[in-house]
């Protein structure tokens, strides 16, 4: 099982509002990652989580909070949004040491802010 | 620093034709590489890898060879379909720390294939 599973796969939210996107693994990967992706443009790094723990934030805005509630989940909650964080957010998963670089993505939740 | 340096297309060929797609990076020491591929409205996908100098990657019917004297792994194939369509991006990892590895991308390559 190589699956990364994301939901919502679409989501519509107002500025004012507070949502959750959720990531779950069961390959044992013990780094997750939290991408955006703009139209037409490369994934870019936003969070990454090696071993339950935060080890990356890519100055982020505090609008983005990441959670890791155990090896398997990971969570990103939004709130107050503007409508240029309309994007694709990618997770992904790593399987962490030196054992493989090679992230496993899902298929994404497209994010619109209205 | 490290980066990725990758043909931007869009590139519109017939079925049936040869593909290639140019990437060349720039990386301390010897990182594994990767081609992932987007096919629209969905993630990325892990196409191929090679981990070291000369190793080469293939998967349905995609082949890139690591070069290391031309830091170059351009990836091919030779009779491209339809269903091949897709944004194809060459991706070279950073170890980040803590066990992680972070994606640096190329721009990505968008293909259209045409009957």
């Amino acid at each position: 099982d190589t699956e990364v599973t994301q939901t919502p796969k679409h989501l519509v939210m107002g500025m004012t509002n507070k949502k959750s996107l959720k990531c779950e693994q069961h390959m044992g990967h013990r780094a997750m990652y939290w991408y955006k992706q703009k139209a037409k443009k490369p994934p870019e790094l936003m969070f990454v989580y090696s071993y339950e723990k935060l080890s990356i934030n890519e100055s982020v805005p505090s609008r983005f909070s990441p959670e890791c509630p155990n090896s398997s989940l990971l969570n990103l909650h939004l709130h107050a949004l503007q409508p240029e964080d309309s994007a694709l957010y990618l997770c992904a998963s790593s399987q962490g040491g030196q054992n493989g670089p090679e992230a496993f993505f899902g298929q994404g939740t497209r994010l619109t802010v209205v | 620093g490290n980066s990725v340096t990758q043909m931007e297309g869009p590139v519109t060929l017939s079925e049936e034709a040869f593909l290639t797609i140019n990437c060349t990076y720039t990386a301390t020491g010897y990182p594994s590489l990767f081609w992932y591929v987007q096919y629209p409205g969905e993630g990325l996908q892990l196409l191929l890898k090679a981990t070291k100098a000369d190793d080469k990657g293939s998967n349905k019917g995609f082949e890139a060879t690591y070069r290391k004297e031309t830091t170059s792994f351009h990836l091919e194939k030779g009779s491209v379909q339809v269903s091949d369509s897709a944004v194809y991006f060459c991706a070279l990892p950073i170890y980040s720390g803590a066990g992680s590895y972070q994606l640096t991308f190329g721009k990505g390559t968008k293909l259209s294939v045409i009957p």
